[in-house]
């Protein structure tokens, strides 16, 4: 059973433009949310986090969302680079488990010139 | 800090041998976690240890894996015997984690495994 589903393997946008990546969770245990970002060869690096008790959080070009009742996230880019191109993933957390999330299994996003 | 460091970076062996791959946690991180991604199988969550503690290993796939984790600052992930099956990127990652916070994971640069 996969708690933390990314339904979209792949999206592209053109630079400048939003990209908008979702998410979508089962456990309602969940309180805590991570996107991280992968470019090929390396390990995947942090990105955003957002708290079950907030329904938004920003930094920079980055905002999450979060709407608890339909237990979907989702992630905006405003304007998309093209060195935003990597494979992000989103991720879930409960606070009581030593800091083990369940992770998506990842959108490819590809930002055109 | 020089973040998670994994060794060896890719590993080329043949099925039966025994594969180590070895993690360096981020000094300071009490939480270690091994993962492995696969394109079928995407990132699957292996083991994690708090405090040097193997907490949850319900994501080994099978008793040819072992992890240990004997101090704070090193950690191992055996395979043996290793099979083709087994061939994937093994990533390493490392928290330092509160309760109520400390939920970023920091992953390594992965280990790139072929099995022959």
């Amino acid at each position: 059973d996969q708690q933390v589903k990314q339904n979209s393997p792949s999206l592209s946008v053109q630079e400048g433009r939003i990209s908008i990546l979702n998410c979508d969770y089962t456990n309602s245990m969940f309180d805590y949310f991570l996107w991280y970002k992968k470019y090929p060869a390396e390990g995947p690096t942090f990105l955003i986090s957002i708290s079950s008790i907030k329904d938004k959080n920003e930094d920079g070009r980055f905002t999450v969302f979060l709407n608890k009742s339909a237990k979907h996230l989702s992630l905006h880019i405003v304007p998309s680079q093209p060195g935003d191109s990597a494979v992000y993933f989103c991720a879930a957390s409960i606070n009581t488990n030593a800091g083990k999330s369940t992770f998506g299994d990842g959108t490819t996003l590809t930002v055109k010139p | 800090d020089a973040g998670v460091i994994q060794s060896p970076r890719h590993e080329v062996t043949e099925m039966g041998q025994e594969v180590t791959l070895r993690c360096k946690p981020i000094s300071g991180h009490n939480s270690l976690f091994w993962y492995r991604q696969t394109m079928m199988r995407g990132l699957e969550l292996l083991i994690y240890f708090n405090n040097n503690v193997p907490i949850d290993d319900s994501g080994m796939p099978e008793d040819r894996f072992s992890a240990k984790m004997p101090n704070a600052s090193f950690s191992t992930l055996k395979i043996q015997p290793s099979e083709p099956r087994d061939s994937a990127v093994y990533f390493c990652a490392s928290s330092l984690y509160t309760s109520g916070s400390g939920k970023t994971q920091y992953f390594g640069p992965g280990t790139r495994l072929l099995v022959l």
